[in-house]
């Protein structure tokens, strides 16, 4: 069965300093993946997607970034935070198309903090 | 273009109370159709799903039907439970594309 895993569960970090949060799926291949950000009590916004090694789309303009270094690897890295950056943020990662009808399945977030 | 609206929270019931949290959506190609649910401090996880018109989703007491004809997913369970209190949301893909579209979410907190 596929599993997603994301980390750290929480992170606590200064303004200013830099981001790696990880996220790596197992038990299928060439998945799309998913970075999404949630603000406390709020909605699930979308930051970025990716259909391949190296295809990266860009939802929302912002100090953030995301690569995919390999199939099922999907890392969100900032050079600098800023204190809007805090939030839960959470991978996801869904089948590729022609299984339109597949649904996306989550990891269990992580919990930035910016001091 | 895609979206998806939900009714606003927060929603607050009794034990055994009837729920209903109301769902539409707009949708540009034939979509498949998601509710989600996010426990505090959680992921979301999928709790059904419909992928054409008239088809029932069900998990877990909740049930769902795929209303093509009024652009509904409306969410519905008979008797809440404490163990319900989360927050849910609607969500949609269509078949030619890679991404989701979420509703903002519905608070519910049951109440014993």
């Amino acid at each position: 069965s596929q599993t997603i895993h994301q980390w750290p569960a929480t992170l606590v970090q200064p303004v200013g300093s830099p981001l790696s949060l990880e996220c790596t799926v197992e038990g299928t291949s060439n998945p799309n993946l998913y970075w999404y950000r949630q603000a406390a009590g709020r909605g699930l916004q979308l930051l970025f997607y990716s259909v391949g090694i190296g295809q990266i789309s860009s939802e929302v303009p912002q100090n953030l970034s995301a690569s995919r270094p390999q199939d099922r690897q999907f890392i969100l890295s900032s050079k600098k935070l800023l204190l809007s950056d805090s939030g839960f943020y959470l991978c996801a990662w869904s089948p590729t198309t022609p299984r339109p009808n597949q649904p996306q399945h989550f990891g269990d977030g992580t919990r930035l903090s910016i001091l | 273009g895609n979206s998806v609206t939900q009714m606003e929270g927060p929603v607050t019931l009794s034990e055994e109370a009837f729920l209903t949290i109301n769902c539409t959506y707009t949708a540009t190609g034939y979509p498949s159709l998601f509710w989600y649910v996010q426990y505090p401090g959680e992921g979301l996880q999928l709790l059904l799903k419909a992928t054409k018109a008239d088809d029932k989703g069900s998990n877990k007491g909740f049930e769902a039907t795929y209303r093509k004809e009024t652009t509904s997913f409306h969410l519905e369970k008979g008797s809440v439970q404490v163990s319900d209190s989360a927050v849910y949301f609607c969500a949609l893909r269509v078949n030619t594309g890679n991404q989701f579209y979420f509703g903002t979410g519905t608070s519910l907190t049951v109440i014993p």
